[in-house]
């Protein structure tokens, strides 16, 4: 149980267009999602938090507007990088939050490349 | 000084052997105790969870936390080639649905046959 499916697993687009990245809890709801960005030989960086049926909460020195974050449904979540410019080329990790304590489920994370 | 430290090794250890890895936190509010692995390329994995002190055992893995000493270890028993990997230590305090994960850097381990 608790997966998480996250898709595209790699992309590559060019700068100034945007990327949508969906991330869905495949066998249980979640009414949180995290959002997290991870460098090489870095650990994971907090992007945002997303509630399902409200605006999502950012970190501080996350642009909101560049990083749309939508939470539509208790199954999916999703992260659009708007503009992209190759210093958005990054390791995009989603995680959705368990129902027993504070755990979270991780997807399989999305690579992405903005040449 | 950072809520929790982690040492990013990197550890390289035999085959068979039993790995202890830790994570010192200064938050005494933290609660909630995680134990995440990490292959290259991939999004973390949760291996253990254990909320306020106290040990908990899964298979070869045992979590143990001492919250009077602010420190959380994790022990692998006949460690395996198949366990190389980032080991992260993640902890949270707090309330609500928005409550935050506070992460160590990770420990890179690498089992050698």
């Amino acid at each position: 149980g608790a997966v998480v499916s996250q898709h595209p697993s790699r992309v590559i687009c060019k700068s100034g267009t945007s990327v949508k990245i969906e991330c869905r809890s495949l066998d249980f709801q979640a009414t949180t999602m995290f959002w997290y960005r991870q460098f090489p030989k870095k650990s994971l960086m907090l992007m945002a938090t997303s509630n399902e049926g409200s605006k999502a909460t950012y970190e501080q020195g996350v642009e909101k507007d560049k990083f749309l974050i939508n939470h539509a449904s208790l199954t999916l979540s999703t992260l659009t990088v708007t503009s992209a410019h190759p210093e958005d080329s990054s390791f995009y990790i989603c995680s959705a939050k368990g129902l027993i304590l504070d755990e979270q489920y991780f997807g399989p994370g999305t690579r992405l490349t903005v040449t | 000084q950072k809520e929790v430290e982690q040492d990013p090794g990197p550890l390289s250890v035999p085959e068979g052997a039993i790995v202890s890895l830790n994570c010192t936190y200064s938050n005494s509010a933290f609660q909630y105790f995680m134990w995440y692995r990490q292959y290259s390329r991939k999004g973390p994995e949760l291996l253990m969870y254990t909320y306020s002190s106290g040990n908990k055992e899964d298979g070869r893995f045992t979590a143990q936390v001492d919250k009077s000493s602010k420190y959380i270890s994790l022990f692998i028993r006949d460690s395996q080639p198949s366990d190389s990997a980032t080991y992260l230590c993640a902890m949270s305090a707090g309330a609500g649905n928005n409550r935050k994960l506070i992460w160590g850097l990770g420990t890179s381990l690498a089992v050698n046959p």
